[in-house]
């Protein structure tokens, strides 16, 4: 069966330094990746996605993740954390079915100091 | 554009009461999903529809009840509220094309004392 685990609850950054967000996941075949960002009283947004092909994928507000097989990772990586990413960051994989339904891990907490 | 529109944003209930949570799409989207999110944990799906009048149970669907009369809208029903179900719910859409992510509404927050 498909899980995702998220080995780091919590992880504090300064401002300006890099981030990289832990995401191993378990799945028979080629998974299909996501990782969503959630702000304080929001919903979940899309950061980026991978299906196929190039294993690092670009998204949006900078962020970028590699998927390596032979690790069965997917970590979300930025160069330069903003005070404005502070946030929940959730990583997914659909199971492929009918209705690709997400199984989602537990997030990670990012907390950014000036 | 509106997306995804969930209501009502927050909802407190007394243990044993009913209610409904409202979800909107107006992408035109088959699927629709519900997911609940509890402290520390991701979300975890309770109900899902491949398109109106076809809905099929997720991870977590006891105690809860979903209809889809139409392509917009898949309410979640609470029959028997209980302190258990006291937890963040969300409503996702997505297209019929499997390359496509699934969108969420903003979230209801649900007490139930």
């Amino acid at each position: 069966a498909q899980s995702v685990t998220q080995p780091d609850i919590h992880i504090t950054v300064s401002e300006g330094a890099s981030l990289e967000l832990r995401c191993n996941y378990s799945y028979g075949a080629t998974p299909y990746l996501f990782w969503y960002v959630q702000s304080p009283g929001q919903g979940l947004q899309l950061l980026l996605k991978y299906f196929s092909g190039d294993t690092l994928v670009q998204g949006i507000k900078g962020f970028e993740a590699e998927f390596k097989r032979s690790q069965s990772s997917f970590n979300l990586r930025k160069p330069s954390v903003h005070w404005s990413d502070a946030a929940e960051y959730f990583c997914a994989v659909s199971d492929q079915t009918g209705a690709n339904n997400l199984f989602f891990g537990t997030g990670t907490r990012l907390t950014v100091i000036p | 554009n509106a997306g995804v529109t969930q209501t009502p944003k927050f909802r407190i209930l007394k243990i044993g009461q009913s209610m409904t949570l409202q979800c909107t799409q107006d992408m035109n989207h088959n699927y629709m999903y519900w997911y609940r999110q509890d402290p520390g944990m991701g979300l975890k799906l309770i109900y899902y529809s491949v398109g109106a009048g076809i809905t099929d149970k997720g991870e977590v669907p006891n105690g809860y009840n979903v209809s889809r009369s139409t392509t917009e809208d898949f309410p979640l029903r609470l029959e028997l509220a209980a302190p258990s179900q006291t937890s963040v719910y969300f409503c996702a859409s997505s297209s019929l094309n499997s390359n496509q992510p699934q969108h969420f509404g903003d979230g209801t927050r649900l007490s139930i004392l």
